[in-house]
């Protein structure tokens, strides 16, 4: 069974507008850990967030913030004030304490216009 | 962040050929390094983790005849593609764990840049 589920295969937005990558995921460990990775056309992942699961407030870093929906299973990444050079492959991940391991999710591939 | 390396970057072989793919921490002992593997426009896949000093762990589907990991020291593990085949075309990232890197959960696992394999 999909661990990390992310919908959007693709989006095209706007530059400078604020956008939303969806991801939800699927774990009975209470403890785990959510990852947001970019991945550019060179092909290095970059990490973006992190959101534990036991986490009182989202997680943000700069212009990247995670929407962490702990009863729904959801840990959407937010971009404000998208840039062109955040067109890229984007990943949701997670890694369960159980088997400290990431898993990812299949990628939203963002485009960003100008 | 701390950082990974990946030795080559690109390689190009023949079919039948054995390809050692390397993958060094260079600032902290990595106890576990982890194997990916990702086709184009596809999401990374883990094949194996990999512990200093023990075999590593395949995950189902992963022939561990054929993808042979040695991670013998804290800072290097590497990736043996054997005998390899056009299907074994793909890119190979690996990860390491730092399990010496006190506080948030992130800053234990650091990715390399990736080698980039294609079997002719």
């Amino acid at each position: 069974a999909q661990k990390i589920t992310q919908t959007q295969p693709g989006m095209f937005v706007q530059e400078k507008e604020a956008v939303t990558l969806d991801c939800t995921y699927d774990t009975s460990d209470p403890s785990y850990g959510l990852f947001w990775y970019k991945q550019p056309s060179s092909g290095e992942m970059i990490f973006l967030i992190y959101q534990g699961s036991y986490d009182q407030q989202n997680a943000t870093e700069g212009r990247y913030s995670l929407n962490f929906q702990k009863a729904r299973k959801s840990a959407n990444l937010v971009i404000s004030a998208s840039q062109l050079g955040d067109s890229a492959m984007y990943f949701c991940a997670m890694r369960e304490r159980r088997d400290d391991k990431i898993i990812f999710g299949k990628g939203t591939r963002l485009h960003i216009l100008p | 962040g701390a950082v990974v390396s990946q030795h080559p970057s690109r390689v190009i072989c023949k079919s039948g050929t054995s390809v050692k793919i390397e993958c060094r921490s260079l600032d902290f002992q990595a106890t576990t390094m982890f194997w990916y593997r990702q086709f184009p426009k596809k999401s990374l896949m883990l094949m194996a983790t990999s512990n200093e000093g023990s075999k590593a762990t395949y995950e189902q589907g992963v022939e561990k005849d054929k993808f042979l990991i040695n991670h013998a020291s804290l800072t290097l593990s590497t990736l043996t593609v054997t005998s390899a085949h056009p299907e074994d075309s793909s890119f190979y990232i690996c990860s390491a764990r730092d399990h010496g890197v006190s506080g948030r959960g992130y800053n234990e696992q650091f990715f390399g840049p990736g080698t980039r394999l294609t079997v002719l």
